[in-house]
């Protein structure tokens, strides 16, 4: 059964840091891609980062290029999403997802793991 | 503003079938056969129902299709249920910068 379980969230002030930490199991984690999704309280889903298989590429939204950098340890089985500068609006729920397929479509999701940007 | 524009909400009655459309340009749905949706129950994780426009994952029921024309994908739930109601997301690549893109969300409400 494939797993994610995702950590790392928390409080933090706008400026600070975090790191968030995706834990999989269940499937051969060095053969897919991997996605960052994010969703704000009360609002619809957004796209935040995404990284090959092999970490060789990685992709942005425009609103965290330059803040928030995706890597991945395929020897741990593990996703990381390292945010920085971050801000009020960065304030969501953040699920990691399993990228499938030409067009990765995310077939498996994490129960996310919530951030919160407040003084 | 996201990227693929869907309807705020549609409701029907049991029994009934329902669409949701997916608006969005040559650069997106209408470049790629890379759309997918996803329905999302409150408080739950998304999941995914369509894949490839009208691909459906193992598990999930017949009476979930999806199509393209054009710009503008659409999700068919046939023989609504109480449980179909939920959040549906639409979403496609694309070839701007950004590479993959989600609808604003689709309250459906079985009524």
């Amino acid at each position: 059964e494939v797993q994610l379980v995702e950590s790392g969230g928390g409080l933090v002030q706008p400026g600070g840091s975090l790191r968030l930490s995706c834990a999989a199991s269940g499937f051969t984690f060095s053969t897919y891609g991997m996605h960052w999704v994010r969703q704000a309280p009360g609002k619809g889903l957004e796209y935040v980062s995404a990284i090959r298989d092999n970490g060789g590429s990685t992709y942005y939204a425009n609103c965290v290029k330059g803040r928030f950098t995706i890597s991945r340890d395929n020897s741990k089985n593990t996703l990381y999403l390292q945010m920085g500068s971050l801000r009020t609006e960065d304030t969501a729920m953040y699920y990691c997802a399993r990228g499938v397929g030409s067009g990765s479509y995310l077939d498996s999701w994490g129960q996310g793991t919530l951030v919160t940007v407040s003084s | 503003q996201s990227a693929l524009t869907q309807p705020a909400s549609v409701s029907g009655s049991p029994g009934q079938s329902i669409t949701i459309s997916c608006t969005g340009t040559s650069s997106d749905i209408g470049g790629y056969n890379y759309v997918s949706w996803y329905q999302q129950h409150p408080g739950k994780t998304p999941k995914l129902v369509i894949y490839d426009v009208n691909a459906r994952p193992s598990g999930i029921s017949y009476r979930f299709s999806g199509s393209k024309s054009g710009n503008t994908a659409s999700l068919t739930i046939s023989g609504l249920q109480a449980e179909d109601e939920a959040d549906y997301y639409c979403s496609s690549y694309t070839s701007s910068s950004t590479f993959w893109v989600f609808g604003g969300g689709t309250k459906l409400t079985v009524l």
